[in-house]
């Protein structure tokens, strides 16, 4: 299995659906997990960071299954302005991130 | 809102010469990173530095890569000897332990 591993997509979806992007991991150890956005030749950015169970932030929610080692992001009422790649990121250890691929969305007008 | 910056934002060389990238990260931050992206790929980790000192490097960060952090502010990632494959955009990133914090970003192109 891959460090970290993403479907690289694109997921083309209308506005006003549901997505949902899953990202599985093989280091069993880690503990802390990250959602980025990134832009097209843009830096990453944080959206959310995942330590326990879960999180949610308004229309985006970030669950983690230890047992299967995986994170999923999950985004309700997609706006246009979501369109974009979105990173799983997984520390390896306090000083290595590993990020996947990347899984890109586009939202349709 | 502090934030990571980077300069140059886009360098130009030729291969075989030296480049010098520089970074000021967070000014509370611990942690320090440089992460490349080859255009249409995954960002790779490069090297971690932690406590004046390299805390980890990955296979990319042979010995053509050095960083350095000369002074309380700022962090730099030198190529002694370019090479073509060189050319990505290099990120720069800062942590207080956990979520890291990333700068805009060096285009370097190598000709």
């Amino acid at each position: 299995r891959k460090e970290v591993e993403q479907d690289p997509g694109p997921f083309n979806v209308p506005e006003g659906a549901t997505v949902a992007f899953n990202c599985t991991y093989s280091n069993s150890a880690s503990q802390s997990f990250f959602w980025y956005r990134q832009d097209c030749r843009k830096e990453p950015k944080l959206l959310m960071s995942v330590y326990s169970s879960g999180n949610e932030d308004g229309r985006f929610t970030a669950q983690l299954n230890r047992a299967s080692q995986y994170i999923s992001l999950l985004i309700r009422d997609s706006k246009l302005s979501d369109s974009a790649t979105y990173l799983c990121v997984v520390p390896t250890g306090t000083y290595k991130y590993i990020f996947g691929t990347g899984t890109r969305l586009k939202v349709l007008a | 809102e502090p934030e990571v910056t980077q300069t140059p934002s886009h360098q130009v060389t030729q291969m075989g010469q030296e480049v010098i990238l520089r970074c000021v990260p967070i000014s509370n931050h611990l942690y320090f990173y440089w992460y490349r992206q080859i255009l249409g790929q995954k960002v790779e980790f490069l090297v971690s530095f932690y406590n004046n000192e390299i805390s980890e490097k990955s296979e990319i960060f042979d010995d053509q890569f050095s960083v350095e952090r000369p002074d309380g502010s700022n962090f730099t990632l030198k190529i002694r000897s370019t090479k073509l494959e060189d050319s990505a955009m290099y990120f720069c990133a800062s942590s207080p332990g956990g979520e890291l914090f990333f700068g805009e970003g060096s285009r370097l192109t190598v000709l």
